[in-house]
């Protein structure tokens, strides 16, 4: 399996505080990714990189922010949480970008999240 | 944006053939189809992928027939350990549609 770990894997919190998500790789891939699921959405695309200080915004992008100041950590914030953000979410990454491409992309085993 | 198409629910029996169809209508050309598999409290995993007609691993076959507007995942002898979640995803041409849809819940019953 690829190493993938994801930070923590379960949190409660409450509404209106700060939350980040870590995403930690040892398989050095240029492209990691942000998913958040929810029942009867499937995995939806939060936000994603293609290298280092490099991201752009994926479907649900809005009250989330990500950094990549290394090519191994990938962190998800939620500036002020809110319920609707209560999920599973889940990094990935790919050795090239999962478009035009047949490198598919590896999964976390998810964080788990739940705003109060 | 390639919207797929996927049943919600299957049910099989142990030692069965069980193919999972996924409509994928608007499909570009260069578009690859992969498909994932995903059990609970796990992140989803590779299964297979193709850009046409056959290909087959050590898990799994898929068929993708010539106008590729549909594609087969189909397991043979199914166990009680295949019971996950399949995804189809076409991979698509803007990364802020690499979105996957609801999935396919296979329960394989004894």
């Amino acid at each position: 399996d690829a190493g993938i770990t994801q930070s923590p894997r379960h949190k409660v919190t409450e509404t209106g505080t700060p939350v980040t998500l870590r995403c930690h790789q040892t398989e050095n891939h240029r492209y990691m990714y942000w998913y958040r699921q929810d029942p009867g959405h499937g995995l939806r695309l939060i936000h994603y990189s293609y290298g280092v200080k490099d991201t752009d915004k994926g479907e649900v992008s809005d009250g989330y922010s990500v950094s990549r100041s290394k090519t191994e950590d990938f962190l998800l914030t939620l500036e002020s949480a809110t319920s609707s953000q209560t999920s599973v979410y889940f990094c990935a990454i790919s050795e090239s970008m999962a478009l035009y491409s047949n490198q598919p992309q590896h999964f976390g085993d998810g964080t788990r999240l739940s705003i109060l | 944006l390639a919207k797929t198409t996927q049943p919600i629910s299957m049910d099989s029996y142990e030692g069965q053939e069980v193919n999972i169809t996924c409509s994928h209508n608007n499909i570009a050309t260069n578009d690859y189809i992969t498909w994932y598999q995903q059990f609970p409290s796990q992140g989803p995993r590779f299964i297979i992928q193709g850009y046409k007609t056959k290909v087959t691993n050590e898990v799994a076959s898929l068929f993708i027939p010539a106008d590729r507007k549909s594609s087969t995942l189909s397991l043979p002898r199914v166990s009680l350990s295949d019971t996950a979640v399949y995804y189809c995803l076409p991979t698509p041409g803007s990364a802020r549609q690499l979105t996957f849809g609801s999935g396919t819940q296979l329960t394989v019953l004894p």
